[in-house]
Order: structure tokens, then C-alpha cells, then sequence
């Protein structure tokens, strides 16, 4: 199985600020990478695809980047509706492998 | 607009068994691999398998083999997830999830309990 290693676990950040969050696959998963926020009580939510794709209808302030086994998350500049857990997940192979997670709190 | 429409709570004693259905609309069933992902409580995110609506073929992961079965009703395009053999771990919330376009279910709670 592809491991997906995902930091910080958790981090706090205030309004406005440029926040960022790696995921690394333990093999090459060809871009193979989305990216989700989820609210308590909700279903994980798309924001990224394909490593650096925005998903329709998500905000311009949500970013991704990275190739091979390095990926990245930016938040631009942070909203109060962005306080979420964030997963990365790779769709490479089955089984879809999620990296542990990164909640965002306020500061 | 596509929805993934899955099925009410449930609570089962230990060594039971659980069938979660997942209700597509908005396209076409056969288009996309249905996921299921399950999160315990406080938990991350866990993949336990796969079906292909059009075959009906399936992969689970390793962790489920034995004692999980999915299943599909085109006429109805709906999937379904039974988990037997069912223990406290087992709580959580079961997600269903299209491949492709990654549309959600919002997802069911199940509880076992004794």
C-alpha cells in the first residue's frame, strides 16, 4: 500500500494568514493527489484534484502544488470559514490511502 | 445536481451485521466506481472497497476481506455495504463516494453496542 504522511497534525493561524500543508507519498503516485476539508459532522468536501486542479466552485484562496511523492495545500490568505480538518488522499492505486490529517485552528 | 442519498443511523449489538445503501441521482450509475470509506469517531479516513455498478465486481481492502460484501441494484442505482461480524471498532461513520468526479454521500452512523 502507498503511505501518505500528511503535516502538521495541527496548527493555529489567525484571519489573513498564508497557510500550507505537505503530504508525502511513500512511492510515486503520478499526480494521482486531491485534497479535502471537512467540518464536523460533514462529509469531506473536494478542493483539489489532479494535484493543482481547483474543484468548481471552491475559492481562488485554496492551492495546490507538487509532483512524485511531494505535495502541497496553500491557503492564500485565511478565511473563518476555512477552520477544518484537511486530508490529503492518493487515488494511484486501491487502496486510496488518506494522509493522518491537519486541523486548523484559530489563533 | 448529483446526489449520493445513503441510508438512516443504525445501531447493532456485537457479531451483527449492517447493510448501508447509497441512492445515486444525477448521472449515470454506471459511469463511476463506488468507494466506501468509513471514519471512527474522532478518527481519519479509512478506505474499505470498491464496486464497479456496471459489473458488479468488486475489491475490498485487506482489512475487510471475509467480512465485508458490496453490492448494486442498477435498477435502482443504488449500492449497497453489509459489514458482518460486526465489534465496538466498528463505530463510525460509513461514507460512500464516487470515483472520478469524488461525489459524497453525507454519510451513516453506525453503532455497535451491547
Amino acid at each position: 500500500d502507498i503511505q501518505m504522511t500528511q503535516s502538521p497534525s495541527s496548527l493555529s493561524a489567525s484571519v489573513g494568514d498564508r497557510v500550507t500543508i505537505t503530504c508525502r507519498a511513500s512511492q510515486d503516485i503520478s499526480g494521482h493527489l486531491s485534497w479535502f476539508q471537512q467540518k464536523p459532522g460533514k462529509a469531506p468536501k473536494l478542493l483539489i484534484y489532479g494535484a493543482s486542479s481547483l474543484q468548481s466552485g471552491v475559492p481562488s484562496r485554496f492551492g495546490g502544488s507538487g509532483s512524485g511523492t511531494d505535495f502541497t495545500l496553500t491557503i492564500s490568505s485565511l478565511q473563518p470559514e476555512d477552520f477544518a480538518t484537511y486530508y490529503c488522499r492518493q487515488s494511484y492505486v486501491t487502496p486510496w490511502m488518506f494522509g493522518q490529517g491537519t486541523k486548523v485552528e484559530i489563533k | 445536481q448529483v446526489q449520493l442519498v445513503q441510508s438512516e443511523a443504525e445501531v447493532r449489538r456485537p457479531g451483527a451485521s449492517v447493510r448501508v445503501s447509497c441512492r445515486t441521482s444525477g448521472y449515470t450509475f454506471t459511469d463511476y466506481f463506488l468507494h466506501w470509506v468509513r471514519q471512527a469517531p474522532g478518527q481519519g479516513l479509512e478506505w474499505m472497497g470498491w464496486i464497479n455498478p456496471d459489473t458488479g465486481g468488486t475489491k475490498y481492502g485487506e482489512r475487510f476481506q471475509g467480512r465485508v460484501t458490496m453490492t448494486r441494484d442498477t435498477s435502482i442505482s443504488t449500492a449497497y455495504m453489509e459489514l458482518g461480524g460486526l465489534k465496538s471498532d466498528d463505530t463510525a461513520i460509513y461514507y460512500c463516494a464516487t470515483s472520478g468526479a469524488d461525489y459524497w454521500g453525507q454519510g451513516t452512523l453506525v453503532t455497535v453496542s451491547s
